[in-house]
Parts: structure tokens; C-alpha cells; sequence
């Protein structure tokens, strides 16, 4: 597509439970990543893909957070037992290549955990 | 390690007012600077790069020099408009790296 897609824009879930936010890259890029906003943090980084390797996955929080990517395209990022402190907008960004080159931003998605 | 400090918001600004949003950054080796711009209610948009030193990254009127001997790489605009509105970020990526580090951001208001 033109952009980097994500889904769901909005989740709203209850403590415990788990969720999964998709990715759509950009076509052609090999580089993902996905980065996580919430008030008071900034941006953070939370796992870097090239293809369908994850040779980066230090910012994950806590082992509740997993990704994965198939086909060289499409990434999962689940959240399992949620908190209240996951609520957050989780960013996906994708790049032609890993370093150097732009990173663009999908619009998020929102989480709440309630 | 590497890291972003830019100025702190919020800022708020008339129309046709001078913008600068002071950033200035450490890293190890020689990165390439970004400024990014989130408008309300929309994703992170990129909105100027510069890879290497004495570089101006500009676009929508917004400008900013990479100057190394300063480690500073900071956005102006001459002339706001409402539509500026919006918080921008600070960022680079270490060369070789893949990663950004991100300011904080800072919280631009332009008013009527």
C-alpha cells in the first residue's frame, strides 16, 4: 500500500486479557519496527525486524510482549495479560533498509486497558 | 549512548510568528538527523532529514542546519501558520544503526 498500515486504530480491553495489533508496511520495505507512545514516556523503541528476524528485540517490556512477522510483511504484536500501563498508542515503521535510511509511521494504534 | 534533547513545550505562538524548536543531540559516531511532526488526531510524519554535517533539511517552509560542532539540529520556521499546530519530534539514527532515539517533543500552538 501507500502507507504503513495498522489495525486495529482504537482497542479498548479489559486487565487479563490478550490483545494483537497488526502491521501492513510499506510494499518492498524489509525493515519494521514497532515503537510505543504513552504520556509521560515519550516515544520508546520495542523490536526491530529485517525479513522475519528479530535481531532487536531489547525494548520489549516484559516477556507478556511478543511479535512476529510472516512473509517478510505483515507483523503481529501481542500483548498477553494486559495491564493498565500497556494502555498506549503502539506504533509500526517500516524503512527500505535497516540503517540509514527513512523510517515511516503508521498512524497507531490506541490501546486502553480498562 | 545516543540520545535526543530538544526544548521543552508547550509553545504556544501567533500566526505569522518565527518558530525555533531547540534540539541538540550525543551519539557516538556520525547520525543522521530527523524531525518529525505528529498532527493532531494523525501518525508520526517525517517532515525533514539531513545525513551529514552542514546539511539543512527543509520542507512546508520548516528549515534546519546539522551542525556537528554544536551537535544541534534545530527547527525554524519564519512565518506560523494554525495549521502548523502540532507536536514535533527530535530524532536521530546512528549511522550504521536502524533504531531512532527520540526527543521528548514539543507541544506547538499556533493561534489566529
Amino acid at each position: 500500500g501507500a502507507g504503513v498500515s495498522q489495525s486495529p486504530s482504537n482497542k479498548v480491553t479489559e486487565k487479563g486479557k490478550d490483545v494483537e495489533l497488526r502491521c501492513d508496511p510499506i510494499s518492498g520495505h524489509t525493515a519494521l519496527y514497532w515503537y510505543r507512545q504513552s504520556l509521560g514516556q515519550g516515544l520508546e523503541f520495542l523490536i526491530y525486524f529485517q525479513g522475519n528476524s528479530a535481531p532487536d528485540k531489547s525494548g520489549l517490556p516484559s516477556d507478556r510482549f511478543s511479535a512476529e512477522r510472516t512473509g517478510g510483511s505483515v507483523s503481529t504484536l501481542t500483548i498477553q495479560r494486559t495491564q493498565q500501563e500497556d494502555s498506549a498508542v503502539y506504533l509500526c515503521a517500516s524503512s527500505a533498509r535497516g540503517a540509514g535510511n527513512t523510517i515511516y509511521f503508521g498512524e497507531g494504534s490506541w490501546l486502553t486497558v480498562v | 549512548g545516543d540520545s535526543v534533547t530538544q526544548m521543552e513545550g508547550p509553545v504556544t505562538l501567533s500566526e505569522e510568528a518565527f518558530l525555533t524548536i531547540n534540539c541538540t543531540y550525543t551519539a557516538t559516531g556520525y547520525p543522521s538527523l530527523f524531525w518529525y511532526v505528529q498532527y493532531p488526531g494523525e501518525g508520526l510524519q517525517l517532515l525533514l532529514k539531513a545525513t551529514k554535517a552542514d546539511d539543512k533539511g527543509s520542507n512546508k517552509g520548516f528549515e534546519a542546519t546539522y551542525r556537528k560542532e554544536t551537535t544541534s539540529f534545530h527547527l525554524e520556521k519564519g512565518s506560523v501558520q494554525v495549521s502548523d499546530s502540532a507536536v514535533y519530534f527530535c530524532a536521530l539514527s546512528d549511522q550504521g544503526d536502524y533504531k531512532l532515539s527520540f526527543g521528548a517533543g514539543t507541544t506547538v500552538t499556533v493561534r489566529a
